[in-house]
Order: C-alpha cells, then structure tokens, then sequence
C-alpha cells in the first residue's frame, strides 16, 4: 500500500563502509528523488531522476552513487562512509516536475544514517 | 541567501487561537508553492498546495503575493495535533524540477 517505500528505516554502521539505501515508489511517478535532511532539519535536494536519467546532482560527493534500474526505483550507494554523512535521507517521487497540477512531491518515511 | 526563507519559530499557540506564518522566496521563476508539515522523525507530507488565488482547506488557508515573493499560511482553531515543523517548499522551472525547502516554522500548540 505505501505510495513510496524505503529501506532500511536505520542504518548504523562504521567510518569507511560502503551502503546502499533503496526505494521504490508504486504512484507510476515519472521523477524521484534523494534528499538529505541534516541535524538542523534543513532538507537539501542530492539528486533527481527523470524516467531513470539523472535530471539534477547538486554537488555531491562522487562517493555518493545514485542508481535508477527502472522508472518506479532510485537506490542511493555511498562509499567510504564519513562521519559528517550522518543524516536522514528521504526518497521522494512527483508526477509532474514542471509546476502543472500533479507536481507535489511524496516522500517516503526516511533512513537514519549514522556513522560511527 | 536562501532561495526559500522561514522564520523558525516556535511559536507557542494556545489551543483554539489563529496563527499565520510566512515564508518569502527570492527566485522570481518560481512556480509552484505547496505547504508541507513534518512531524518529529517522520517523513514531510503535503498539506496544501498553493494558488494564486489564495484557498482553503478546512482551518488552513494559504495565500501566495507573487508581487512580494512569499506566500503564507494561517491556521484557525488550533488543535494540538497540529503541532509540527511547517515546511514551505517552492518549485522553480529553471531547474527542472527542483523542490526548494525552507527550513520550516515550528508550531507547538498548548493546552
């Protein structure tokens, strides 16, 4: 039933590791999305997919490597995980990225990184 | 600058009164407005989107002055569930798609 799912709901691991965080979105949503939310809740866009081309990267770590097998998912792999990548990101899809009727984003119910 | 800019709040409401918040944005390609509320360690939801003409839903209005660049919302008749982070999100068409958010108004609704 969940409109956009994303796994895992936490995620604790160590300096160095290297994770993958999946979503999946069943709207038929043509554009997804990862956001990063930091310790000062400000919600930061990383990347956006356009049916599975990358639409948007905003000056991200190349250590971060989004992945868009199909339409309907966007995985995000981080490598060499860092202390400061500690945060909760947000998997989010839209219909409509152009600001016509069915543009609002949904978002799925995030994964809390920590890094130790 | 920030693109989208909020005051933070709290702003302490006792229950049954109004409140209204505003937040400005400083990119003039902006197209679409939307309210979003997100509670403690959870996920954003849509509250509202915004029209040019103003609207309502229910004891929520929104209202959006393109001439001044910010859009509001107000809040009649609080209820303590409806305490939580207000997150103003603008989508700018020159970049394609890309959902700007403000860093929310948190309102905290007593008894």
């Amino acid at each position: 039933d969940t409109a956009v799912s994303q796994t895992p709901k936490y995620l604790v691991t160590q300096m160095g590791n290297d994770k993958s965080i999946k979503c999946e979105q069943n709207l038929g949503h043509d554009t997804m999305y990862w956001y990063k939310q930091d310790s000062k809740k400000f919600l930061k866009i990383m990347f956006s997919y356009n049916n599975k081309e990358l639409i948007i990267n905003e000056t991200v770590p190349n250590r971060f490597s989004p992945k868009s097998p199909d339409k309907a998912h966007l995985n995000l792999h981080i490598n060499s995980l860092e202390l400061g990548d500690s945060a909760v990101y947000f998997c989010a899809s839209s219909q409509d990225r152009t600001g016509g009727q069915n543009t609002e984003a949904f978002f799925g119910q995030g994964t809390r990184l920590t890094v130790v | 600058r920030k693109e989208v800019e909020q005051d933070p709040g709290p702003f302490n409401v006792p229950e049954g009164a109004t409140v209204a918040f505003n937040c400005t944005y400083s990119n003039s390609a902006s197209q679409s407005f939307f309210w979003y509320r997100q509670d403690c360690r959870k996920e954003p939801k849509l509250l509202m989107s915004v029209y040019s003409s103003g609207n309502e839903d229910g004891r929520f209005t929104a209202q959006l002055n393109r001439a001044s660049q910010y859009i509001s919302l107000l809040i009649r008749d609080s209820k303590l569930s409806d305490s939580a982070t207000y997150l103003c999100v603008v989508l700018t068409t020159d970049s394609w798609g890309k959902f700007q958010f403000g860093a929310g108004t948190q309102v905290v609704v007593t008894p």
